[in-house]
């Protein structure tokens, strides 16, 4: 299973709004609407911030929204503030009970 | 509240093995399936496998089958993860996580254990 494909990195003013895209196959982004997008800070474990393609978990700010269009998957962050520098990764659940990881992105607020 | 504890970092030598526990606590044990990840350093993350509290059962990544195990001992509400024939590019941090109900993501994860192979 090869990792999910997405870009190295991103960068944006505050404010400003980024996505973060997330490819993957037939076989796994696109047979499932099972994505979902965590944020690392250096040094810390993940937290999730989409789950299901596009559905925030209690507590996650409205400013992080998540799509999928094929076998791609996006993550946007709006109104992009300072504490979002940080990386990010998706995550597909790929059938047969496996799960694989995007290659991670970094987000640099400028 | 929900709680996920790792045991401490551990410092192998290539061809040796190691087994990281993963206590939990503030919810049912064996009502959420508990997943490994790992990362090295630098890089991103990678799933390992899973495994169900309840029944025992488990599924790895193919890259893993072989030479990781995972157990679990409901009496002390503990997963477990064991890597043998370790290498130096084992040297990662190492993540269980948990997996919300019956939904495909992790929504508690443990603060990781350092596995370092070096000779």
């Amino acid at each position: 299973q090869s990792a999910l494909t997405q870009p190295a990195s991103v960068s944006g003013s505050p404010g400003q709004s980024i996505t973060i895209s997330c490819t993957g196959t037939s076989s796994d982004v696109g047979s499932y609407n099972r994505v979902s997008w965590y944020q690392q800070h250096p040094g810390k474990a993940p937290k999730v911030m989409i789950f299901d393609g596009s559905t925030r978990p209690s507590g996650v700010s409205n400013r992080f929204s998540g799509s999928k269009s094929g076998n791609t998957a996006s993550l946007t962050i709006s109104g992009l503030q300072a504490e979002d520098e940080a990386d990010y990764y998706c995550c597909s659940y790929a059938g047969s009970s496996s799960y694989v990881f995007g290659t991670g992105t970094k987000v640099t607020v400028l | 509240q929900v709680q996920v504890m790792q045991s401490g970092a551990e410092v192998k030598k290539p061809g040796a093995s190691v087994k990281v526990s993963c206590k939990a606590s503030g919810y049912t044990f064996t009502g959420y399936y508990m997943h490994w990840v790992r990362q090295a350093p630098g890089q991103g993350l990678e799933w390992m496998g899973r495994i169900n509290p309840n029944s025992g059962d488990t599924n790895y990544a193919q890259k893993f089958q072989g030479r990781v195990t995972m157990t679990r001992d409901t009496s002390i509400s503990t997963a477990y993860m064991e890597m043998s024939r370790l290498r130096s590019d084992d040297t990662a941090i190492y993540y269980c996580a948990r997996a919300y109900g019956d939904y495909h993501f992790f929504d508690y994860w443990g603060q990781g254990t350092l596995v370092t192979v070096s000779s």
